[in-house]
């Protein structure tokens, strides 16, 4: 069956650590991919997303992904957290769909907390 | 605003009772999704249309729950004689193309 498992459920870090949450997708044939924020209070916002091209993506606020096809990965980094980024991050996976829609199937979250 | 938009953001209601959320997306997206999140878990998908049609629905989504989109535009989920276990998180979100954008979700509490 299609899904997005997320490893580290829990993450504490301090400010300048640097940050590698992990996602793994089994998805046999094309997929999307993409990391979700939710901060405190606030609604899930896109942080990055994967279609094709090159597996190094950068998205917002300074965070990386990179795709790796051979492990059915796309884990986010970040070289140096801020307090700021005190959230819970999901990654999501898409396919394509013969009726040109796409199902999304979200991994269960990482919450991340980076102390001062 | 231009973003999705969910009403009401809290709901509180009785066990039995029916309740009804609405979802306005993003202007020219066609696409809309409906989720539900409960506490330690992602968004997991209920329902989406492709303008008015509801294109596929997920076996989470009882015969209590029904959706529509009459007109491509805005959605309203309904769930029927309400259950303690349908306290979650409702989320929206709508699209053009694969990125989704999301609402700030209806949280839905059933005592």
């Amino acid at each position: 069956a299609q899904s997005v498992s997320q490893h580290n459920h829990h993450v504490i870090l301090s400010e300048a650590a640097s940050l590698e949450l992990g996602c793994n997708y089994s998805y046999g044939g094309t997929v999307n991919l993409f990391w979700y924020v939710q901060y405190p209070g606030q609604h899930l916002q896109l942080l990055l997303k994967y279609f094709s091209g090159d597996p190094l993506v950068k998205g917002i606020k300074g965070f990386e992904a990179e795709f790796i096809k051979s492990k059915f990965s796309f884990n986010l980094r970040k070289p140096s957290v801020q307090w700021s980024d005190t959230a819970e991050y999901f990654c999501a996976a898409s396919e394509p769909r013969t009726s040109g829609t796409y199902k999304y199937i979200f991994g269960t979250g990482t919450r991340l907390k980076v102390l001062a | 605003d231009t973003g999705v938009s969910q009403d009401p953001r809290h709901k509180i209601t009785k066990r039995g009772q029916n309740v009804t959320f609405r979802c306005d997306p993003i202007s020219e997206h066609n696409r809309l999704y409906w989720y539900r999140q409960t506490l330690g878990q992602g968004p997991e998908f209920l329902t989406y249309f492709q303008n008015e049609a509801q294109l596929e629905k997920s076996r989470l989504l009882s015969d209590r729950f029904s959706a529509e989109r009459p007109k491509g535009s805005f959605s309203t989920l309904e769930i029927q004689r309400t259950e303690q276990g349908d306290s979650a998180m409702y989320l929206c979100a709508s699209s053009l193309s694969p990125s989704q954008f999301f609402g700030p979700g209806t949280r839905l509490t059933v005592l």
